[in-house]
């Protein structure tokens, strides 16, 4: 079983659209949890982090769930320019700031 | 304030050739990461330094793999010989110690 798991998609979404993205997590000794954005060709940048009691950033709102080993992200009116690959990723207490990704959900908005 | 740099973008040789990929971290970043992201993959960690020390390299295929980062600042990863499979994108990244890490725009690898 993968460390990270994510739907790869892609998901097509029109203009305006709420998405929402899944990702689930194997080990329990996952301490810190985080959502990454990925242009086409580019080098992945932090959107955001994710706490247990959720958080919002504008459009984007995050939140986990350590009983289910669950985590996701939500993009309300989504736009263009988020279109992306979408990383889930989490870090393991006491693994020196070691990232573990998912494999990506690339999303498409359309007009 | 200047981002991580790597260097070459891109790089194509034949299989059983070497490679280098060169990486320099933000100024004041004592951690720096080596990650390998194939096609359609996330990024997977290779090596891990805190200043010259290596941190974790456990999923570096030391056979033909190495890394070093002589005066705790910047760092170059080579391959030797070059397999058909280390087709990807080698992202160098940094960070301050357990904070946020900052990636480089990479280095595209193709092996013919």
């Amino acid at each position: 079983r993968k460390e990270v798991e994510q739907d790869p998609g892609p998901f097509n979404v029109p203009e305006g659209a709420t998405v929402a993205f899944n990702c689930t997590y194997s080990n329990s000794a996952s301490q810190s949890f985080f959502w990454y954005r990925q242009d086409c060709r580019k080098e992945p940048k932090l959107l955001m982090s994710v706490y247990s009691s959720g958080n919002e950033d504008g459009r984007f709102t995050a939140q986990l769930n350590r009983a289910s080993q669950y985590i996701s992200l939500l993009i309300r009116d989504s736009k263009l320019s988020d279109s992306a690959t979408y990383l889930c990723v989490v870090r393991l207490t006491g693994g020196g700031n070691k990232l573990t990704f998912g494999t990506g959900t690339q999303l498409k908005v359309e007009l | 304030e200047a981002g991580v740099a790597q260097s070459p973008r891109y790089k194509i040789i034949e299989k059983r050739q070497s490679v280098a990929f060169w990486c320099n971290p933000i100024s004041g970043h004592a951690t720096l990461y080596w990650y390998q992201q194939i096609l359609g993959q996330g990024p997977k960690l290779l090596i891990q330094f805190q200043n010259n020390g290596v941190v974790d390299d456990s999923q570096l295929p030391k056979d033909r793999f190495s890394a070093e980062r002589l005066k705790g600042v910047d760092s170059t990863l080579k391959i030797q010989p070059a397999k058909l499979e280390d087709s990807a994108v080698y992202l160098c990244a940094s960070s301050k110690v357990g904070n946020e890490q900052f990636f480089g725009p990479g280095t595209r690898l193709t092996v013919l």
